[in-house]
């Protein structure tokens, strides 16, 4: 699926500050952060509709999301955990209870 | 709030054999039902999509069976090919309530299909 791209595709972090990008083409309205721990399923992590923010799940305060506009979505992670060791996959909807589809992840690895 | 259960979690079949995956999920507001694959170190391909409306969906080798008063939902791959082997994944969501807009994944099952 080229048309929801993330960056970068694999980050390895220290205890650093790091952000990660995602960018729709589909024209959707609606953009979300999962996370996949390894061999578990996706997990909603945000959900943003119109650039409002209309879903936060149980999210630990070093995940901020921001939606700049209505195709881009960032996540910034800060002073990162082992535990976040995963892979963040960007998603988008056409009006945020459509089906989603997903972008191909970011892999982080948290030393 | 909705929890899947998926069955089971890992599959192997010959290859031209059907291979059947099962989901059951808890609440009765669920109304959209979609099935993903998963290759290694990729992202999740959208395979179908259903509403509740309908019980039975039909594409490309793929059949999508909707008990809802069951509250089931299963995956007939049929005549399976090496290809198809992956982590498939269910996921429902709700169109009113406390799940509107959240999709909850089954766990996954993981399909082999060898030669």
């Amino acid at each position: 699926n080229t048309k929801i791209t993330q960056s970068p595709r694999y980050l390895i972090l220290g205890r650093a500050n790091k952000s990660l990008e995602c960018e729709q083409h589909l024209g959707h309205n609606a953009m979300y952060w999962y996370k996949q721990s390894a061999e578990k399923p996706p997990e909603l992590m945000f959900l943003y509709n119109l650039k409002q923010l209309i879903r936060n799940e149980t999210v630990p305060s070093r995940f901020i999301p921001e939606c700049p506009d209505s195709s881009k979505l960032l996540l910034h992670i800060s002073a990162v955990d082992p535990e976040d060791s995963a892979v963040y996959f960007c998603a988008s909807s056409r009006t945020g209870n459509e089906r989603l589809f997903f972008g191909h992840g970011t892999k982080l690895s948290v030393l | 709030g909705e929890q899947v259960e998926q069955r089971p979690p890992h599959l192997s079949v010959p290859e031209g054999d059907s291979a059947v995956i099962i989901c059951t999920y808890t609440d009765s507001a669920t109304a959209y039902f979609y099935w993903y694959k998963q290759e290694p170190g990729a992202g999740l391909q959208l395979l179908m999509s259903v509403f509740s409306n309908v019980d039975r969906k039909e594409e490309q080798g793929l059949t999508v069976l909707l008990n809802k008063k069951d509250k089931q939902l299963s995956l007939n791959l049929t005549a399976a090919h090496p290809g198809d082997s992956a982590v498939y994944f269910c996921a429902v969501s709700a169109n009113t309530g406390a799940n509107t807009g959240k999709l909850t994944f089954g766990h996954g099952t993981i399909l082999r299909v060898h030669p």
